[in-house]
């Protein structure tokens, strides 16, 4: 079946650390997004790109880093820059970008930095 | 990027219609309005778009004013497992932007 694989579910860091979450999808979708989500908030973009070798930043990228180097592969790194990186990252994809439908998520990684 | 609002928290009987509010005054006329809804702890789900005509799929319905200001989702016969939250998003600049949505309760 076709869908978006995210790993770990859980991921658990130390301050100071950079640490790396996975996202692969096997739908030939164009676009993948990266999505933080905060207790009782809604989803902030992150990074988010329409085809391979490149990405924009959203709303919220500082202290995050992303590549795209195959079309089923966007990883987002959580550099030691980020203030308060505990929360739940949420990844998708879409068939191409500017369109809303077809967004498909993954189940999430929730990531504790103690 | 067209923003939306919703009311936080909304309640409904389980079996009864749910009709969900959404205002988005600075729309586009190209501009499509998605509804998404959130099961707690899980990612998004597609529920239906819409431009400017009335909309209606297996899931749910979605009716928009004529001026385009607003919209409401229907949802006709609400079960427990409709309990989520519900996004409302006017799409901006080739991605969807999520707002606070409005977490819906279907009460037994």
């Amino acid at each position: 079946d076709g869908g978006i694989t995210q790993s770990p579910k859980y991921l658990f860091r130390k301050e100071g650390q950079n640490v790396t979450l996975s996202c692969e999808q096997n739908l030939n979708h164009d676009a993948m997004y990266w999505y933080r989500q905060d207790p009782g908030q809604g989803l902030r973009l992150i990074y988010y790109s329409q085809i391979v070798n490149d990405f924009q930043k959203g709303d919220i990228a500082e202290g995050y880093s992303v590549s795209r180097e195959k079309k089923e592969s966007f990883p987002l790194t959580v550099t030691s820059a980020q203030k308060n990186p505990t929360a739940f990252y949420l990844c998708a994809s879409s068939p191409e970008a500017g369109t809303g439908v077809g967004y498909t998520f993954g189940s999430g990684t929730r990531l504790t930095v103690v | 990027d067209a923003k939306t609002t919703q009311p936080p928290s909304m309640d409904c009987a389980e079996g009864r219609a749910a009709n969900l509010p959404c205002n988005h005054s600075t729309i586009s006329g190209n501009e499509y309005v998605y509804w998404y809804r959130q099961i707690h702890s899980q990612g998004p789900q597609y529920i239906i778009h819409g431009l400017k005509n009335n909309e209606t799929n297996e899931m749910a319905s979605l009716i928009i004013t004529e001026d385009r200001k607003s919209s409401t989702l229907i949802l006709p016969h609400a079960t427990l497992r409709d309990t989520a939250v519900y996004y409302c998003i006017v799409l901006g600049a080739q991605k969807l932007v999520f707002g606070q949505g409005t977490r819906l309760t279907i009460n037994p």
